[in-house]
């Protein structure tokens, strides 16, 4: 199985401020990355597809890069309601596997 | 507007069974290729089964395979998750989720609320 790595597990930030996540997978994937945010109690809510592709209805805030192993998510102008759980995941072979999480806390 | 609702969680002792259900509504369900992904208490996402949009082919992790079993109604526009010889280690919630029309994403688009499963003495 593809095992993905995100970095950092928790980070703090201000509002305003730019945010960058990491995720390394175990072996290339191409382009076959996704970013999800979860909420505390909710499901996990779609970002980004494809590595860069932003899914309908998210905000420009969020963008994404990436080709093989190494990929990041980065949010600009953190917003309150940005203060969430986000989650990589890969869809180049099966079984589909996900990061361990990284927690974004206000500071 | 697309909504995914399960039911059928609880709790339930090691060796019992449960039948989780997803309704789907809002797409043409038999359209879709559907997967249960679950998350144990206060840890991350772990897919469980796959299911093709025709019900033909199903996939499963390695920790579930042989206990667990994938299914669909098209016609009830209705998924399935039959849970047998339960674990402790499956306790979890429960999501299932649409995977994205795109084969160049192979994301999970629309996600139900989740239900929670406990297996426990």
């Amino acid at each position: 199985d593809i095992q993905m790595t995100q970095s950092p597990s928790s980070l703090s930030a201000s509002v305003g401020d730019r945010v960058t996540i990491t995720c390394r997978a175990s072996q290339s994937i191409s382009r076959y990355l996704n970013w999800y945010q979860q909420k505390p109690g909710k499901a996990p809510n779609l970002l980004i597809y494809a590595t860069s592709n932003l899914q309908n209805g998210v905000t420009p805030r969020f963008s994404g890069s990436g080709y093989g192993t190494d990929f990041t998510l980065t949010i600009n102008n953190v917003q309150p309601e940005d203060f969430a759980t986000y989650f990589c995941q890969q869809g180049d072979s099966s079984p589909r596997t996900f990061g361990q999480g990284t927690k974004l806390e206000i500071k | 507007e697309v909504h995914l609702v399960e039911s059928g969680g609880g709790l339930v002792q090691p060796g019992g069974s449960l039948r989780l259900s997803c309704a789907a509504s809002g797409f043409t369900f038999g359209r879709y290729e559907m997967n249960w992904v679950r998350q144990a208490p206060g840890k991350g996402l772990e897919w469980v089964s796959y299911i093709s949009d025709s019900g033909n082919l199903k996939k499963y992790a390695d920790s579930v395979k042989g206990r667990l079993t994938i299914s669909r109604d098209n016609a009830n526009n209705s998924l399935y998750l039959q849970m047998d010889n339960l674990r402790a280690e499956d306790t979890a919630v429960y999501y299932c989720a649409r995977d994205k029309a795109d084969l160049a994403s192979r994301a999970y688009d629309y996600w139900g609320q989740g239900t929670l499963v406990t297996v426990s003495s």
